[in-house]
């Protein structure tokens, strides 16, 4: 157990329907990551927050995908109008950047399959 | 971001020492590189991270060579619950992309 955590741990949902997931990170970090996996590839970039910052959101999929840190604690990720290819894995990860050195620390994911 | 390049696989027996060799010919001067493991169905777990020279945890080694070209992850004496994928990654933690890793599977 890393520290990070995430809720729901698994999603089942259908074609259409709007979901969101939250990540809980180390209480002490500054930074939150959002990565999404597929079967056999490694993860994804998808957005980063330093605090409530957003600072890069470009990598995110498509305007239906969306994040938030209200208060530079706790995290969301919504995806909208999911689709068959939004079904992944969904890591959040926290670091507490230092310096130029930082290691990012991840929950154990959310599982989302789209029907 | 520096590009790295690993193997897809590798096979081990239980009580060997692995080591698993990672590419990344343009890793910048201020690039750390910092090795991942991962269990199916869970998030990459933190296992070692250096700049230079030699680093070793309790469950690792890092060797990187004075060019920093290239990088090998040494797991002492690997058990069957090593058995996962192993990133490497290198540069800026604000663009992290991960390969495809490599599958170590360690057999009895």
């Amino acid at each position: 157990d890393t520290g990070v955590s995430q809720d729901p741990r698994h999603k089942i949902t259908k074609r259409g329907q709007n979901v969101t997931f939250r990540c809980d990170p180390i209480s002490e970090h500054n930074r939150l990551y959002w990565y999404r996996q597929t079967l056999g590839q490694g993860p994804e970039f998808l957005t980063y927050f330093q605090n409530e910052a957003q600072l890069e959101k470009s990598r995110l999929l498509s305007d239906r995908f969306s994040a938030e840190r209200p208060k530079g604690s706790f995290s969301t990720l919504e995806i909208q109008r999911t689709e068959q290819g939004d079904s992944a894995m969904y890591l959040c990860a926290s670091s507490l950047l230092a310096g130029v050195q930082e290691t990012q620390y991840f929950g154990p994911g959310t599982r989302l399959l789209v029907l | 971001l520096a590009k790295t390049t690993q193997p897809i696989s590798m096979d081990s027996y239980e009580g060997q020492e692995v080591n698993i060799t990672c590419s990344h010919n343009n890793i910048a001067t201020n690039d750390y590189i910092t090795w991942y493991q991962q269990f199916p169905s869970q998030g990459p777990r933190f296992i070692i991270q250096g700049y230079k020279t030699k680093v070793t945890n309790e469950v690792a080694s890092l060797f990187i060579p004075a060019d920093r070209k290239s990088s090998t992850l040494s797991l002492p004496r690997v058990s069957l619950s090593d058995t996962a994928v192993y990133y490497c990654l290198v540069g800026d933690l604000n663009d992290m992309r991960f390969g495809a890793g490599t599958r170590l599977t360690v057999k009895p």
